[in-house]
């Protein structure tokens, strides 16, 4: 298993674009998603497969990766994106596989 | 349009064992991947196991090993999570979410990707004596 990190942190003014990132040594072979969680609320899948949008998401959301650091960006962000963000990925071994989360991110908007 | 429904609220002594039910509707039950996630009161997201029905088999988190167990019921379209020798620690929100499954071959490596797309709302286990 291995292990993702992500900063405690961040804040944006609103209609600026805040970029959430996610590090982590088996990225370059394992895709990333991310789940946004409001208070007293289930996670949501917001992105797939590093880049891929789910139907019904905000195109204001988007995903990016490079080597180890995968990144979730929110453009233009709204009052309502404020959340905790997760990024999120898996590892296998034969018939066998373990999944992993970041420790989260706080979005605030100021 | 899959929904996920799970059982209300627990309330356990320590020491002894819980255990959480999640009904599926729409889709095809037999054919899914399901994981259990809790959340600490203030803490992050952690997976604790899941059932990949390609597999034939649950996985366990490390941290869950020889306390959790993971089963499905086809007949009535419901996955269950048992956690056992309950501590305070164990108090916290469960989440059942339907898992993707997906496979590549990377030169002769066969690798698994796998996510969850659609969650339960959680079921709060409280653990007190």
């Amino acid at each position: 298993s291995y292990e993702l990190t992500q900063p405690p942190s961040v804040s944006v003014s609103p209609g600026q674009t805040a970029r959430i990132t996610c590090s982590g040594d088996a990225l370059p072979k394992q895709y990333a998603y991310w789940y946004q969680q409001k208070p007293g609320q289930a996670p949501v899948l917001v992105i797939y497969k590093d880049s891929e949008r789910p139907s019904g998401i905000p195109e204001r959301f988007s995903g990016s990766s490079s080597g180890t650091t995968v990144t979730l960006t929110i453009s233009g962000v709204q009052a309502e994106d404020e959340a905790d963000y997760y990024c999120q990925s898996a590892d296998s071994s034969g018939t066998s596989l373990w999944v992993v989360f970041g420790g989260g991110t706080k979005l605030t908007v100021l | 349009q899959v929904q996920l429904v799970q059982s209300g609220a627990e309330v356990k002594k320590p020491g002894s064992s819980v255990k959480v039910s999640c009904k599926a509707s729409g889709g095809t039950f037999s054919s899914y991947a399901i994981s259990w996630v809790r959340q600490a009161p203030g803490q992050g997201l952690e997976w604790m196991g899941g059932i990949i029905p390609i597999f034939g088999t649950a996985n366990y988190a490390q941290k869950f090993q020889g306390r959790v167990t993971i089963t499905t019921d086809e007949s009535t379209s419901t996955a269950y999570m048992e956690l056992s020798s309950l501590r305070s620690e164990d108090t916290a929100v469960y989440y059942c979410a339907r898992g993707i499954l997906e496979m590549a071959t990377i030169i002769t490596e066969e690798v698994y990707y796998y996510y969850m797309d659609v969650w339960g709302k959680g079921t709060t286990v409280t653990v007190s004596s």
